[in-house]
């Protein structure tokens, strides 16, 4: 198995409600990451889980909150979301953390509207 | 500050023809450049990637030219065909460090 699974594909959310976002792999990498990509941008990196640890958060609001349930799982939880934060929602992993490669494999993304 | 500057943002070729997409870098510590193609509503997927030690990979009808000194990497797309039509993102890391992507090039391939 060499991809990366993501749900839902899409989700639609009022600024009050709760929702999660999942993601799961079986390559037995150790690094998961998510990461935001607007409209004709490039994906911007919002956090870093090496070995079920969260090691990166580049700066993110609280009101996305990560959880790293074993090294297959990744969850990105929402709540109180703001329209702007309308985007797609991309969850990568990769091979053990310092083997040198940054290989990176990406899902096909949750697109998130906030209304 | 952008740490890789990609160019051209959109680019049109002919069906058969060569297309060419530069990106330079900032920071010689990056160890490892990668390309990723991205059709619209899907994630990013790995093309093909190469580390400085290396000047030149092909693989099939995509070709990465390094060039260290300069600082500069260009992915070639021979024999473009319209499936070939997707955003193209240089990047480069080092290490295991954070992935750093370029503004990104949508290429368009006519018939």
């Amino acid at each position: 198995d060499t991809e990366v699974t993501q749900t839902p594909k899409h989700l639609v959310m009022g600024m009050t409600n709760k929702k999660s976002l999942k993601c799961e792999q079986h390559m037995g990498h150790r690094a998961m990451y998510w990461y935001k990509q607007k409209a004709k941008k490039p994906p911007e990196l919002m956090f870093v889980y090496s070995y079920e640890k969260l090691s990166i958060n580049e700066s993110v609001p609280s009101r996305f909150s990560p959880e790293c349930p074993n090294s297959s799982l990744l969850n990105l939880h929402l709540h109180a979301l703001q329209p702007e934060d309308s985007a797609l929602y991309l969850c990568a992993s990769s091979q053990d953390p310092g083997q040198g490669s940054n290989e990176q494999f990406f899902g096909p993304g949750t697109r998130l509207t906030v209304l | 500050q952008q740490q890789v500057k990609q160019s051209p943002q959109s680019l049109i070729v002919q069906k058969g023809g060569i297309s060419i997409i530069n990106c330079a870098y900032e920071n010689t510590a990056f160890d490892y450049f990668p390309w990723y193609q991205q059709f619209p509503g899907k994630g990013p997927a790995l093309l093909i990637a190469i580390r400085p030690d290396v000047s030149e990979k092909k693989e099939g009808r995509f070709t990465i030219s390094f060039n260290k000194s300069a600082k500069q990497f260009s992915l070639h797309i021979m024999d473009s065909q319209p499936g070939d039509s997707a955003t193209y993102f240089c990047a480069a890391s080092r290490g295991y460090q954070k992935v750093t992507f370029g503004i990104g090039t949508k290429l368009q391939v006519i018939p």
